[in-house]
This record gives structure tokens, sequence and C-alpha cells, in this order.
């Protein structure tokens, strides 16, 4: 067990809806980073936040967003789904430390979109 | 451009085997960190070892070595004396200091045939 908490497990949708996927980091973590593994395009980093601020984007479409709240637990919201949405996201933690610093993974989530 | 090269899709050991996965990497940073981690079929994603890249001895943890040539640019992982249970997917990663981020390889499949 990591430590990461991700919620739902899995979660089966409908073209043109929203959800919302959650993550508690592990205790004492600052760092929440948002991953999506597809079969075609492997793990794609979305998105990494510290201490409730945005540190680094990276392939986010528009559609999704997300945040971290003062607990340091996150949330990623996607909506206006699409079929290709469907993937298996990860949330990670880590202690933010430089040189020592371990991407610690939540068991994901995964969205099927029908 | 690639950042993280694992040129072995899919690899085949015999149990009780040692076995080398291949990683190469490219970064201009002198500080970076380099991981392993484990995907088993049950989706989880397992961190295995870390490198620095100023650390002079090559990491190992139990089973798990990684033989770093700084030079190269290369971060191979060994696992000796393989298992049933070490079938999975393996993915190689990097953080530069500067980016902040983790990317990730495509991964390999190791199988490992009794």
């Amino acid at each position: 067990d990591s430590g990461v908490t991700q919620t739902p497990k899995h979660l089966i949708t409908a073209t043109g809806q929203r959800v919302t996927l959650r993550c508690s980091p592990r205790s004492g973590d600052l760092s929440v980073y948002w991953y999506q593994q597809s079969l075609d395009q492997g793990l794609q980093f979305l998105i990494q936040y510290y201490n409730g601020e945005e540190r680094a984007k990276g392939n986010i479409l528009e559609r999704f967003s997300a945040q971290q709240f003062p607990d340091l637990h996150s949330e990623l919201n996607l909506s206006s789904l699409e079929l290709g949405d469907s993937a298996l996201y990860f949330c990670a933690s880590s202690e933010y430390r430089d040189r020592d610093e371990k991407l610690f993974f939540g068991s994901g989530t995964q969205l099927s979109v029908l | 451009a690639q950042k993280i090269t694992q040129t072995q899709p899919g690899m085949f050991v015999q149990e009780k085997e040692a076995v080398t996965l291949d990683c190469t990497y490219d970064t201009s940073d002198q500080s970076y960190g380099l991981f392993w981690y484990k995907q088993p079929s049950s989706g989880e994603m397992i961190f295995l070892i870390y490198q620095g890249s100023y650390d002079e001895q090559n990491a190992t943890e139990g089973r798990y070595s990684l033989n770093f040539q700084k030079a190269r640019k290369s971060a191979n992982l060994v696992i000796s004396a393989s298992q049933l249970g070490d079938s999975a997917m393996y993915f190689c990663a990097m953080r530069e200091t500067y980016g902040q981020n983790f990317v990730f390889g495509p991964g390999t499949r190791l199988s490992v045939l009794p």
C-alpha cells in the first residue's frame, strides 16, 4: 500500500458527461501529480500541484481541470467526455526534496466512456 | 524528442535467471533522478529503485539493481533470480531538477517463464 488513496476505482459514464476523480496524498506529501495511462500513449503527465498551487502542466486538455485543496487532497475534473478519454488515471504524491524525490502512486481510477 | 527510451517492448526470461531491462534517457541537466516502476496486471504502479545523477554507486534494492552509465545516459534495470511474480510492465522514468516533472518511458513487458 503506497499510502495514496484514489477514488473511485472504476467509473463508467457516457459521452458528454462530467466526472470528478479524487486523490488523497500520503501523509506529509505536499505535491500531487496526475497522469493518464491509455493503451496507445503510455503514461502521460497531466498536471502537478504543490501545496495548493499549480506547479507544472503537461498535455492536459482544456476540458480537464484540477485543483488541490488546503487539506492537500486533489481532484481532477473531466468534462464533455469523449470515447478517447477512456483510460487509467493515476494520482501520485511525493515529498518535494531535490534529488531524493520519489513518486508514490495510487491504485488508479479506470474510466470507461461509453 | 523522446526523453526516455525503452527499446524492448517485450522480454522473456526463465525463472531463476537474471534479466536486464534497457533504458536510455536524454537530458541536459546535471542533476536529475532516474526511477524504475513495476506495473503488474492488477494495474498499480510500484516504485522499485532510484538512482541520482550524482550517486557514484549503482543503486540496489534487494533483487533489483540499476546499472547506471552516466556518459552513455543509460540506466538499465537488472533483476536477479527472476520469479513468476516479476511478470509485469516495467517503466523507466526521469525527473529533471528544473523541469520538476517525471517523464516515463513506454515500458517493457517482462514475462517470466516457469
